[in-house]
């Protein structure tokens, strides 16, 4: 069965500061991993990351995947209050998302 | 406007009671998905439909229907079966099946007492 799990649970940091979120998961046929930012309804998508090793990014935050240790994190630089959100990850084993519980991040002014 | 509506965006229902949820979408995306969130999970996925009147369960289809007559539309129906309704519901498409970013509605709440 395929899994997807995320740590840490929830992380309060101040504005400003750096965080790395992280994603770890079991599968049996990648096919890619996405991460969405969910502040108070939808979720947004933010990357789909699909090969080892390469860096997508966009402005302050940037992820990559690591196929061979099953994991991706997600980082974000100089934090605005504006990233207070939850931060899933979600596998794509071609035939559906399995979502992991995601990271609840507040950030303080 | 191109996006995924969800309505209504709260919705009060008494147990024993069937209720419907819409999800309209105008991406021209072949595929939809029923989630359910609950408090400080992630999302669990209900049913899924790959084309126009084909839809397939996910892992919590119990309690649960859905129909896929248009494209555009995937209505799902929480049942008086459904043990635990209350609920936050998040419909999602994609324009195509596996390897697809999904596109999320602004999902509706559901209360049951």
């Amino acid at each position: 069965e395929d899994k997807v799990v995320q740590s840490p649970l929830s992380l309060v940091v101040h504005e400003g500061d750096t965080v790395t979120l992280n994603c770890s998961y079991e599968v049996t046929n990648f096919r890619s991993l996405l991460w969405y930012k969910q502040e108070k309804k939808a979720p947004t998508f933010l990357f789909m990351l699909t090969s080892s090793g390469i860096e997508k990014k966009s402005g302050r935050l940037s992820s990559i995947l690591d196929k061979k240790e099953l994991f991706s994190i997600l980082n974000i630089t100089a934090t605005q209050t504006g990233d207070s959100a939850v931060y899933l990850c979600a596998l794509n084993a071609g035939n559906m998302l399995t979502f992991g519980g995601g990271t609840r991040l507040m950030v303080k002014p | 406007d191109g996006g995924i509506t969800q309505s209504p965006k709260y919705l009060f229902r008494k147990e024993g009671q069937n209720v419907t949820l819409s999800c309209e979408q105008n991406l021209n995306h072949d595929a939809m998905y029923w989630y359910r969130q609950d408090p400080g999970q992630g999302l669990r996925l209900i049913y899924y439909s790959q084309i126009v009147n084909d839809f397939q369960k996910g892992d919590i289809a119990e309690g649960y229907s859905v129909s896929r007559e248009k494209k555009e539309s995937f209505p799902l129906t929480v049942t008086s079966a459904q043990k635990n309704p209350t609920a936050f519901y998040l419909c999602a498409s994609s324009m195509g099946w596996g390897g697809y970013e999904q596109y999320f509605g602004p999902g509706t709440r559901l209360t049951v007492t």
